[in-house]
């Protein structure tokens, strides 16, 4: 498959439980933050965005928190699933740059443990 | 549905010899990305195109590795001659760029290149 076995940090969550993924962005400038996920054999999936004028924004089971002051964003997942073993990225970017470019950061494996 | 393609899948190719990878993207998407993923950097971003035009290809080492879209369909990274260090999954993603304030990135299933 197209993953490559990256050496990552890993999060071991049992079934059911709530995972939290953390991540230290570098760009204070950074006004978007995404968060993808990458399943085995396949390319980045997009979870959820948002944007620096907001500190919280939720989705179906996700939850981004953001703290700017700290530059930290995370992730949390609810009632984490078998389905949700992945790797994590978090990515950020300028909304008003030229090409929507995003920097990724190094990304957090999840394992869920039945 | 609308996706991101890319060809070939695998790639296993000897050292000094020419790989081209090619991505369709989503059509309408006028934004295309390539993107290189290894154990050791993780996800680079290598070069991105807005209508057909490059962006920004600093990401990429520039004497052996070019991008281009011959049309609006296609995108293509080639790499001449390849090198044992290339060996890595390159990603290509497209986003709907115009008109919108920003807009997630739509990643393909990648080009598993491994040069012997």
């Amino acid at each position: 498959g197209e993953s490559v076995g990256l050496h990552l940090p890993t999060l071991s969550v049992q079934e059911g439980d709530n995972s939290i993924i953390n991540c230290a962005y570098s760009n204070s400038a950074s006004d978007y933050f995404i968060w993808y996920k990458q399943e085995s054999g396949k390319g980045p999936q997009f979870i959820i965005d948002i944007r620096s004028n907001m500190d919280k924004r939720q989705g179906q089971r996700v939850t981004v928190l953001l703290n700017k002051t700290v530059k930290h964003l995370s992730l949390q997942i609810a009632a984490t699933q078998p389905g949700d073993s992945a790797v994590y990225f978090c990515a950020e970017g300028m909304i008003k740059a030229a090409g929507n470019k995003l920097t990724f950061g190094g990304g957090t494996r999840v394992l869920v443990k039945p | 549905d609308a996706r991101v393609t890319q060809t070939p899948r695998h790639k296993v190719t000897e050292m000094g010899q020419e790989v081209t990878m090619r991505c369709q993207p989503i059509l309408g998407h006028n934004t295309v990305f390539w993107y290189r993923q290894t154990m050791m950097q993780g996800l680079e971003l290598l070069a991105y195109f807005r209508n057909r035009a490059p962006l920004d290809d600093s990401g990429m080492p520039k004497d052996r590795f070019s991008a281009e879209m011959p049309d609006a369909t296609l995108a293509t990274l080639k790499i001449q001659p390849s090198e044992p260090r290339d060996s890595a999954v390159y990603f290509c993603a497209s986003v709907l760029g115009a008109g919108v304030p920003y807009n997630e990135q739509f990643f393909g299933p990648g080009t598993r290149l491994t040069v012997l």
